[in-house]
Order: C-alpha cells, then sequence, then structure tokens
C-alpha cells in the first residue's frame, strides 16, 4: 500500500531554516508528483509547491517562492522541503502528498492529493 | 482568508443527509475538477471525493461530490457519527497556478 512516512518535529528559532524529509513506498516513485501542504493551528491547508521526482521540476506558490526549496532523491524515494527565514507564523503542520493525477492532451493533470504523510509539526520559538 | 469559501459549521443526526458547499469563481471551480478532504483533528487529511464525483477505493458510496458553475457541493446521506470531522475542498486555480482549499467545514453529529 502507498505510504509517505515524514521525519519528526522540530523547533526552530526565527531566522533559522527547516527541512522535512518525505519517504514513499508502496507506488513507483517517480510516477507521481510529491506536494508539500502546511496547516497552520486552527486554519485550513495551504499548498507550498511540488517536484517531480521523475524529472526534477518543482513549482511553487508565489507567497513562498523565495524561501522554499524541493529535492527528491529517487535512489532512496525520498522527497525533502526546506523552509528558511523562519518567523513565528510560520509555525505549523507540515504535509507531504502524492499527487493524483489524470493524462489529457499529452500532459499530466493535477486531480487531487492521494495520499498524505503523517505531518511534521515545525515550532518556530525563541 | 481562503481562496474557496465553505460554511464553517454544519451539523446533523445519525442517518441524516447533509451537505456542504463550496464557493470559489471561474478561474478555479468553474474550470476545474474538485477534491473533497475529511480531517479527524491531529491526523492527515484523507481523500474522499476527487475529480469533482469520483470515489477513491474503500470511501463508502455514501459519500457523493457534485459541481454547478462555479460551486461544488459534499454530500453525506446517512450520517454517522464517526464522520464528526473538518471537510475541505480543494480545486486548482488558474490564476494562482496551483492548487487552492476551501478554509473547512466543521462537521457535528448530534
Amino acid at each position: 500500500q502507498v505510504q509517505l512516512v515524514q521525519s519528526g518535529a522540530e523547533v526552530k528559532e526565527p531566522g533559522a531554516s527547516v527541512k522535512v524529509s518525505c519517504k514513499a513506498s508502496g507506488y513507483t516513485f517517480t510516477g507521481h508528483y510529491i506536494h508539500w501542504v502546511r496547516q497552520a493551528p486552527g486554519q485550513g491547508p495551504e499548498w507550498m509547491g511540488w517536484i517531480s521526482p521523475n524529472t526534477g521540476g518543482t513549482r511553487y506558490a508565489l507567497k513562498f517562492q523565495d524561501r522554499v526549496t524541493t529535492a527528491s532523491d529517487t535512489s532512496i524515494s525520498t522527497a525533502y522541503m526546506e523552509l528558511s527565514r523562519l518567523t513565528s507564523d510560520d509555525t505549523a503542520v507540515y504535509y507531504c502528498a502524492r499527487g493524483g493525477q489524470f493524462w489529457s492532451n499529452g500532459n499530466w493533470y493535477w486531480h487531487s492529493f492521494d495520499h498524505w504523510g503523517q505531518g511534521t509539526l515545525v515550532t518556530v520559538s525563541s | 482568508q481562503s481562496v474557496l469559501t465553505q460554511p464553517p459549521s454544519a451539523s446533523g443526526t445519525p442517518g441524516q443527509r447533509v451537505t456542504i458547499s463550496c464557493s470559489g469563481s471561474s478561474f478555479n471551480i468553474g474550470g476545474n475538477t474538485v477534491s473533497w478532504y475529511q480531517q479527524i483533528p491531529g491526523t492527515a487529511p484523507k481523500l474522499l471525493i476527487y475529480s469533482t464525483n469520483q470515489r477513491p477505493s474503500g470511501v463508502p458510496d455514501r459519500f457523493s461530490g457534485s459541481k454547478s458553475g462555479t460551486s461544488a457541493s459534499l454530500a453525506i446521506s446517512g450520517l454517522q457519527c464517526e464522520e464528526e470531522a473538518d471537510y475541505y475542498c480543494a480545486t486548482w486555480d488558474g490564476s494562482l497556478n496551483g492548487p487552492v482549499f476551501g478554509g473547512g467545514t466543521k462537521l457535528t453529529v448530534l
């Protein structure tokens, strides 16, 4: 079965960076994009960006474009998300999620987040 | 605030049918399919509906999705106590060039 297992909780000081890992199993890692979604306390989810493990291509939400980096290591089926210049507003649970997709007109298109990691709590506090 | 608008709360009694709405625009719901997620507090969201009205394997057929224009709905029939949770809609937004979510609806089973 598809599983995404994330790294453990982190506590960071303002201005620091955090790196979260997401190890995939149960499917062909290069066959699906990996998305990163965060959820602040009491808020709805917020999409941050994706990476294609097949091509290494990435896309980020405008809000995070200058602070987020995603990467993947196909040899160990693991994706990574690094967020820099942390502030207290970045305190949230960070999820990786597999992109569900459909094929149309010669391209893959996202239609959902069909499997999720368990989440990684990142707390930013001095 | 969220790009997609959902009512903050909904409620129903066991066995009842409830619907949750999700309102957007021509940039998102109007031109793309919708997905729905169930989130029990302290756990990751779980996919309930994709491509507006398709259920992943393992999701009961009591859950159904629909769309009309720039609004979408999730219906739950035969409501069960364990379905008390937060529900979120999501879709692609062509102007933001990425997926967007609703603010969520907290469903209470009375």
